[in-house]
């Protein structure tokens, strides 16, 4: 069964410093997507960045990059240059393409950036 | 561009009341879904819908149902409302079925059941 492990309850990191999200998914399908939302304290849920499976670069959107390791099963977060508006709950998700329509979400990460 | 509305953005209902949360889409997406998140947890999926007359159950449909006689609407109804069911609850959407496509979500309902 397709399960996400968000593994850091939460994590602090300096202003201007880079920050790492763990992510690691158990499938058995050959092809799906892996998504990291944000969520903010007013509770929206922003859409940051994207990975497919196929996919041989790493994902990036402007200080946002996944850290894709298919063989170990881990779509990890990196934030460069951390800013405090990067304050904020993180989910990772994913979606498998075969025929199923949903998507799982793993706990999530706070993440609390430090003037 | 208005993407995914909910409403109400909050409410407060008595154990056993009944309601029903809106939820409507002006991106013509045939994928829908309810979620709902507990304090300090991720999202389970109560229903989802990939197109009009088409639903079915999620992780927790339990004390809720769904309907979705257009694309634009998917309301979510709760029957006799319990304290189990207070929770954040975030209306999706997605464009099509293929497993690239992140969902657009509303800004959520915060619903206490006293």
């Amino acid at each position: 069964a397709q399960k996400i492990t968000q593994t850091q309850p939460g994590m602090f990191v300096q202003e201007k410093e880079a920050v790492t999200l763990d992510c690691t998914y158990d499938t058995s399908d050959q092809s799906y997507g892996l998504f990291w939302y944000k969520q903010p304290s007013s509770g929206e849920m922003i859409f940051l960045i994207y990975q497919g499976s196929y996919d041989e670069q790493n994902a990036t959107e402007g200080r946002y990059s996944l850290n894709f390791q298919k063989a170990r099963k881990s779509a990890n977060l990196v934030i460069s240059a951390s800013q405090l508006g990067d304050s904020a709950m993180y989910f990772c998700a994913m979606r498998e393409g075969s025929g199923t329509y949903k998507y799982i979400f793993g706990t999530g990460t706070r993440l609390k950036v430090l003037a | 561009n208005a993407g995914v509305t909910q409403t109400p953005k909050f409410r407060i209902l008595k154990i056993g009341q009944s309601m029903t949360l809106q939820c409507t889409q002006d991106m013509n997406h045939n994928y829908m879904y309810w979620y709902r998140q507990d304090p300090g947890m991720g999202l389970k999926l109560i229903y989802y819908s990939v197109g009009a007359g088409i639903t079915d159950k999620g992780e927790v449909p339990n004390g809720y149902n769904v309907s979705r006689s257009t694309t634009e609407d998917f309301p979510l109804r709760l029957e006799l409302a319990a304290p189990s069911q207070t929770s954040v609850y975030f209306c999706a959407s997605g464009g099509s079925g293929l497993f690239n496509q992140p969902q657009h979500f509303g800004d959520g309902t915060r619903l206490s059941i006293l």
